[in-house]
Order: C-alpha cells, then structure tokens, then sequence
C-alpha cells in the first residue's frame, strides 16, 4: 500500500527555519518525481516544489524560491523540505505529494503537516 | 503562469441530482488538466486526469470531459458523500503548476 507521512511541522517565529520531512512506503521510491503542495486555511492548494526522480530537475515556485530547499533521500526513501525565512504568508498545511511518470498531477498524498508562523 | 477559474464558488443541489463544475484555463492546456476531491481534514484526492480518466476507486457518476481552455466536471445522481469541495490543476507549460480557487459542492 502507497503511503506518504509528512513530519516535521509546527509553531515557528517570523524569520526562522523549519524542516519537513515525508516517509514513503509501498512504491519504488526512485521512480517517481515528488513534490511539495501546500494550503493555506481556507484556500485552495498550491504547488511549491518538485524534485525528479533522479533529481536532475528542480523546480520552484516563486513564492518560495530562494527560501526553501526539496531534496530526496534514497536510502531513507524520504522527501523533505528546508524552509527559511519564513513569514506569515508561508502558514499552511503542507503535503508531499508523488506524481505520475511523466505527468505532474499527484496520485498520492500524505495527511498533511501544519506549519503556522508567529510570534 | 497559467490561471484556472472555476465556477461556480459553491453549487447547492440535492442528493440524486446532476452537478457540473466547470474549469476554465487562461490559455490552451491541450488535455492535462486534473481534478481533485477534498473533504474536511483531508488531503485532496485524485479523481480526474488527462481530463476525461477516471481515478481508482471513483464511481462510474463521475465524469470529466473538455480540451483546450474548457472543461467540465459532472457527477450524476450526486450521493451524500459527493458533497466537498473540487480543484481543478494542470500540467500544461510548467512550472508552475497551479490549482482553481475550487468549488464548494453543498448539500441544498
């Protein structure tokens, strides 16, 4: 069974760093492109990152680029993602999510894990 | 950046019902369009993609059709677990991938 857990999510100040992680099981993890979407409370979702399968591509949204860091663990079949800087605009709920080979919409979601910024 | 605009905002209609949803993007996306489910506290869930192929696990009553800039999402015969709220994202042109502001689907 596919599974995704994110972690690594919570309360941080304006200006500080935050690291998320996501555990997957039941694929093979070096198959897939994996990405980063996040909601804000009450918004809709919004793509952030995607990192390929054998990480060649790294693509960014502007909101975050420059501020956060997708990279991919093989041996610990995990995703994570390296934030700084954070503001008040970056609270959301956030997912990893895996896409299908050679198409970026996402076939599986982690339940998500929720980062608020404030003082 | 490609915008997709979803309407209506929010449909009220009854069980046993006909709902559609539609999605409009600001310039051609071909086929590559998606569509998500998401209930409360949940993740969103692939129901659509390729614009028309159904996701494991969805019903028959769920269709999606549409090219270019214009697509449609219809659910027939609306059951009480169809009430939530549906995305719209695509895959055309990216990065960035970006998502509809949604639909809410309610119970009138």
């Amino acid at each position: 069974e596919v599974q995704l857990v994110e972690s690594g999510g919570g309360l941080v100040q304006p200006g500080g760093p935050l690291r998320l992680s996501c555990a997957v099981f039941g694929f093979t993890f070096s198959n897939y492109g994996m990405n980063w979407v996040r909601q804000a409370p009450g918004k809709g979702p919004e793509w952030i990152a995607y990192i390929s399968k054998n990480r060649d591509r790294i693509y960014y949204a502007d909101s975050v680029k420059g501020r956060f860091t997708i990279s991919r663990d093989y041996a610990r079949n995990s995703l994570h993602l390296q934030m700084n800087s954070l503001g008040a605009e970056d609270t959301a709920v956030y997912y990893c999510a895996r896409n299908m080979p050679g198409q970026v919409y996402f076939d599986y979601w982690g339940q998500g894990t929720p980062v608020t910024v404030s003082s | 950046e490609i915008v997709l605009t979803q309407s209506p905002a929010t449909l009220s209609l009854s069980p046993g019902e006909r709902a559609t949803l539609s999605c409009r993007a600001s310039q051609s996306i071909s086929r590559y369009l998606a569509w998500y489910q998401q209930k409360p506290n949940q993740a969103p869930r692939l129901l659509i993609y390729d614009a028309s192929t159904r996701a494991t696990g969805f019903p028959a009553r769920f269709s999606g059709s549409g090219s270019g800039t214009d697509f449609t999402l219809t659910i027939n015969g609306l059951e009480p677990e169809d009430f939530a709220v549906y995305y719209c994202q695509h895959y055309s042109n990216w990065p960035p991938i970006t998502f509809g502001q949604g639909t809410r689907l309610e119970i009138k």
